[in-house]
Formats: structure tokens, C-alpha cells, sequence
């Protein structure tokens, strides 16, 4: 079975660019999520999905990022215009519990974004 | 207030020695889900197990074993006669229900060093 799919795996841009990050989730799995995760810290959700509805997207800072899940199954990560302190491995995680996160999750390799 | 706090932030051990791993949560639930995860130094987290808060039995998978103890919110990981394949950052995790969902909660990590 195949895993949690994300690309790219490394993306170096300049501020004020925009970025987009892709993630393929498990098959099956109705529940997706985003993480940001800085050095030498653990995961911060940004944003989850069931199925294409984003049921909890309070920590996703709406003025630069946005998310979307077309089709229920991949989704997209974009931030526009990226700040220097966006820099951060992101991460994509899929889990085949609907309306609960009581499920384990399974996590993409991340995609390392340097903003310089 | 940090939901889990893993307050070993690095530990050095040589091969073949035991070591546990650190974790306490909080939560006013009755109801919720504890998890570890690894992430090696290649970046995808791996799940490792999940219990929930109703099944205080400890669990040995291997040279594994985790101590699941409600009286003091800890859920404590012990590797057995480590290897260097056991070097990684661990990850503790809690899920509670907040507004009829769940919200999953990462530690900061402890990094095992384990050296031959």
C-alpha cells in the first residue's frame, strides 16, 4: 500500500513569492491534515480536512494561507506571499477515521520550504 | 499551558542500554487517545502505537513497552537493549474532544541518540 504522498520534498524561494505544496493521502483515508513543523519542535496542525469540508482550520493564518481538497482526496497548501519565518518542514498526514481524530495518522516525508 | 510536555529534550545512551522516554499530558476529558510516534533522521514520522484512556494495561511490542499510568497523566516509553536504528526524535501525542471534535496535540520531542 502506498503511503502519504507530498511534493516537492524541498522548495527555496524568496520572500514575498508564492509557494504550493501537494499532498496524495492514503487511499481510503477520508481525514486529512496539514502540519507545520519548525526545528527542534513537534507538529502544529494547520488545517484538517473530512473528506473536502476543512473542519478545523483555526490555526491556519488565513491572511497568507489557504488550503483546499478538491475531490475529497488530494489537496493543496498554498501560502502567498511567504514571510522569512515561514520556513518549516510541512507536512501532510492521513488517517482513515471520519469525524475523529481517535485514529492514528499516517505522515507524507514533508515538504522543507527556505524562505530567503 | 503545553497539553504534552516531553521535558527530556535529548538523551545519549550506548547500545545495548534501556531507556525510557518521558511524557505527561493534560487534559479534562475522560475520554482520549495517546500516541507515539518516531521520526528518524529522514523526516516521516512513523506511528508507533495508541492507547486509550480507559485501557491502563502496559503493552510490549518487542524491545518495546509503553506505561500507560491515568493517576499521573503519564505515558512513558521504554526501549530495551537500544540500537543505533533506534536513534530518532520521538514524538508524544494526545487527542481530546474540543466542540464536538478531536483535536490532536504533538510534544516538543525527545531526540534518543543511541551510540555503538
Amino acid at each position: 500500500e502506498a503511503g502519504v504522498v507530498q511534493s516537492p520534498r524541498y522548495k527555496i524561494i524568496e520572500k514575498k513569492q508564492p509557494v504550493a505544496f501537494w499532498c496524495n493521502p492514503i487511499s481510503g483515508h477520508n481525514t486529512l491534515y496539514w502540519y507545520l513543523q519548525n526545528l527542534g519542535q513537534g507538529p502544529e496542525l494547520l488545517i484538517r480536512y473530512e473528506n473536502e469540508e476543512a473542519v478545523d482550520d483555526s490555526q491556519l493564518p488565513k491572511d497568507r494561507f489557504s488550503a483546499e481538497r478538491l475531490k475529497g482526496v488530494d489537496s493543496t497548501l498554498k501560502i502567498q506571499p511567504a514571510e522569512l519565518g515561514d520556513s518549516a518542514v510541512y507536512l501532510c498526514a492521513s488517517s482513515p477515521g471520519q469525524g475523529s481524530s481517535t485514529y492514528e495518522q499516517y505522515f507524507g516525508p514533508g515538504t522543507r520550504l527556505t524562505v530567503t | 499551558a503545553q497539553k504534552v510536555t516531553q521535558a527530556q529534550t535529548e538523551i545519549s545512551v550506548v547500545e545495548k542500554e534501556d531507556v525510557t522516554l518521558d511524557c505527561v499530558y493534560e487534559t479534562r476529558d475522560t475520554t482520549y487517545y495517546l500516541f507515539w510516534y518516531k521520526q528518524p533522521p529522514s523526516g516521516e514520522l512513523v506511528f508507533l502505537i495508541r492507547r486509550n484512556s480507559f485501557d491502563e494495561q502496559n503493552e510490549i511490542s518487542g524491545r518495546y513497552s509503553w506505561n500507560f499510568q491515568k493517576s499521573t497523566s503519564s505515558f512513558n516509553f521504554t526501549i530495551t537493549a537500544s540500537q543505533v536504528v533506534d536513534s530518532a526524535v520521538y514524538f508524544c501525542a494526545l487527542s481530546e474532544a474540543v466542540d464536538n471534535f478531536n483535536k490532536f496535540y504533538f510534544g516538543s520531542g525527545t531526540k534518543l541518540n543511541v551510540k555503538p
